[in-house]
């Protein structure tokens, strides 16, 4: 248990369909990430928040959408994905930018 | 951002200490050397980072080269459970690229029971 909780753990969505992940953490930190894993690649960063600002978007495709409405929570609205978007998406949290990063479970997510 | 180089794969024998390889030869005064480590079916997980000095604290050591371009992280005993793809990275703590971590392919260490 990190402190890092990620919901929903497995979802399975179409093409065209519109759902969101969500990330909370429980540590009092000021920035928040949101990573990809796909399959035998490396994690790749796409979203850095820092005092519920976005600081980092690391070319992103615009299907998906980050929301961090306070430092607690982190969202990833997903609409019109691509079978090549199934990966594992996991948020993560630091006291600040260059501080340890705590990691959640992550979401599978497969589009079909 | 300075590149690691780690071994695709190690074993080790439970109970036995593990030195896990990082070279890093065109490391920078301003970078840290961070390792994490990711259990199957679970996020990365923080170990342990340094400097110029070596460190120690409850999960495992880092030995850092004194010329700093190649490290080495050590379980002294391995469990079970230290099996894990395990990653060094570099970070420019100070500096904007330093807010990310760039993981690369990672070690995959296997212990054997």
């Amino acid at each position: 248990e990190t402190g890092v909780t990620q919901t929903p753990r497995h979802l399975v969505m179409g093409m065209t369909n519109k759902k969101s992940l969500k990330c909370e953490q429980h540590l009092g930190h000021n920035a928040m990430y949101w990573y990809k894993q796909s399959a035998k690649k490396p994690l790749e960063l796409m979203f850095v928040y820092s005092l519920e600002e976005r600081v980092e978007n690391n070319s992103v495709p615009s299907r998906f959408s980050p929301e961090c409405p306070n430092s607690s929570h982190l969202f990833l609205h997903l609409h019109t994905l691509q079978p090549e978007d199934s990966a594992l998406y996991l948020c993560a949290s630091s006291q600040g930018l260059y501080y340890e990063q705590y990691f959640g479970p992550g979401t599978r997510l497969t589009v079909t | 951002d300075a590149k690691t180089t780690q071994p695709n794969s190690m074993e080790s024998n439970e109970e036995e200490p593990v030195h896990l390889p990082c070279n890093h030869s065109t490391i920078s005064g301003t970078d840290y050397i961070h390792w994490y480590r990711q259990l199957p079916s679970q996020g990365p997980e923080y170990v342990i980072h340094g400097l110029t000095s070596n460190v120690n604290n409850r999960m495992a050591s880092l030995a850092i080269a004194e010329d700093r371009k190649s490290s080495t992280l050590i379980l002294h005993r391995a469990t079970l459970r230290d099996a894990a793809v395990y990653y060094c990275i570099l970070r420019a703590l100070g500096e904007t690229s330093g807010s990310r971590l760039t993981f690369g392919e990672g070690t995959q260490l296997t212990v054997n029971p």
